[in-house]
């Protein structure tokens, strides 16, 4: 089921701008997760919130990095000024029930040229 | 630093073939999971093993999780094209509020027909 909705799909942007990345759960959960992929490092933690609220934050890579959760049904990540090294698939994810059971969106792929 | 090592990294089969795909670790987890992503979209859960030597079976998918909860193998029987994909696992640790769980890199699936 698509219980996360991620949005834009693909961003291309130059270097410099701010990107802002969009999820928003459809359904129940307690906590919401951002994540990054690439081919060298694989899926990294960015940062993660219970309830709303900001929990771990030490993956976020720099201070370019943000993110906010305003309400159960809606958060962002801001990258302000992106850079190259920026670019990868950005994912949105949620927990439900037990042992980490996590649920993905589709993913945000950036392209920072 | 990589504490879940998966192998191999790529894996390309016929269809009919039967494969095996194994997630390490010199840590021990509370639970492991492992998910199939395909391209362009997000990681989905197949199954979540968390007592060790335990055995879990998801129609031709086999799934074992090691006595020491260190390691763990998908065993695929009769692959079929459908089955293609990035195969992930990821470690959980029941320490308090950790949410965080550990990837490994992936195993890159193809099973051409």
């Amino acid at each position: 089921d698509a219980g996360v909705i991620q949005s834009p799909r693909h961003e291309v942007t130059e270097m410099g701008q701010e990107v802002t990345l969009r999820c928003k759960p459809i359904s129940g959960h307690d906590y919401l997760f951002w994540y990054r992929q690439t081919m060298m490092r694989g899926l990294e933690l960015l940062i993660y919130f219970n309830n709303n609220v900001p929990i771990d934050d030490s993956g976020m890579p720099e201070d370019r990095f943000s993110a906010k959760m305003p309400n159960a049904s809606f958060s962002t990540l801001k990258i302000q000024p992106s850079e190259p090294r920026d670019s990868a698939v950005y994912f949105c994810a949620i927990r439900r029930g037990s042992w980490e059971k996590l649920f993905f969106g589709s993913g945000t792929q950036l392209s920072v040229l | 630093t990589q504490l879940l090592e998966q192998s191999p990294q790529f894996l390309s089969i016929q269809e009919g073939e039967n494969l095996t795909v194994y997630c390490n670790s010199s840590s021990v987890f509370s639970s492991l999971q492992w998910y199939r992503q395909e391209p362009g979209e997000g990681p989905v859960l197949l199954v979540t093993v968390v007592t060790g030597g335990e055995v879990k079976k998801l129609k031709r998918l086999t799934f074992q999780f090691g006595d020491a909860r260190k390691d763990s193998s998908l065993h695929i029987t009769a692959a079929q094209p459908g089955d293609t994909g990035l195969y992930l696992c990821a470690g959980g640790f029941n320490a308090g509020n950790n949410r965080k769980l550990i990837w490994g890199l992936g195993t890159s699936l193809a099973v051409n027909p």
